[in-house]
């Protein structure tokens, strides 16, 4: 069974950095590509960015980059979403996510992890 | 901001039929599949239908996707109240090298 288990809930003050986890199994890590997506609270999804563990090839959205960084771990099968100093506005549950297709045809997204709440608060 | 833009609200009574509609562009869905989500109050999203009109095993039949230009439709039949849940789709959006979300719909049965 293909799971993405995410960890768990952070809460931070302004400034601190933070990493959050994304470990996979039932699949081959290296294969797929992985999501990251925003939801802040009442809010709607937000596509942040993907990795491809096979190379570490990363693009981000727009709206995402120089903000965090998406990396892979193909020693722990697990992708990670990071940021260096974080700001009350990154208050958010965060979601990873596979690609669906095997054959990298088309994009879709499934399965998703249960999703990670960071709360960033003075 | 989001590039496809859902209606905020739908709604129907049990049994009844309640389409959603998304709107996007040639960059995105003119071009590119179109995908729709399903996230139940305080769970991760679920992929509803993919390619346009394709349902993953164990999503009934009641829902249904199409696509025509550069627009969208999510179709639930039958609805039931466990379909209260907020619905978004999505594609590739080959003008900002990435994936779009929609704006979300949330349906409630009444």
């Amino acid at each position: 069974e293909v799971q993405l288990v995410q960890s768990g809930a952070e809460v931070k003050k302004p400034g601190e950095s933070l990493k959050i986890s994304c470990q996979i199994s039932g699949y081959r890590f290296t294969s797929y590509w992985i999501a990251w997506v925003r939801q802040m609270p009442g809010k709607g999804l937000e596509w942040m960015g993907i990795i491809y563990p096979g190379d570490s090839d990363t693009r981000y959205s727009p709206s995402f980059e120089g903000q965090v960084t998406i990396s892979a771990d193909k020693s722990t099968n697990t992708a990670y979403l990071q940021w260096s100093s974080l700001k009350t506005s990154d208050t958010a549950t965060y979601f990873c996510a596979r690609r669906g297709d095997s054959n990298n045809w088309y994009w879709w997204f499934d399965p998703w992890g249960q999703g990670t709440l960071v709360t960033v608060s003075s | 901001q989001s590039v496809l833009t859902q209606p905020p609200s739908a709604s129907g009574t049990p049994g009844q039929r309640v389409s959603i509609s998304c709107a996007g562009s040639s960059s995105n869905i003119g071009t590119n599949v179109v995908n729709w989500y399903q996230q139940l109050p305080g769970t991760a999203p679920k992929l509803l239908i993919y390619i346009n009109d394709q349902r993953p095993s164990g999503v009934p039949d009641r829902f249904s996707g199409s696509k025509s230009g550069t627009s969208a439709s999510l179709d639930i039949s039958g609805l039931q109240s466990d379909d209260e849940a907020d619905y978004y789709c999505a594609a590739w959006d080959d003008s900002l090298n990435g994936y779009v979300f929609g704006t979300g719909t949330k349906v409630s049965v009444l």
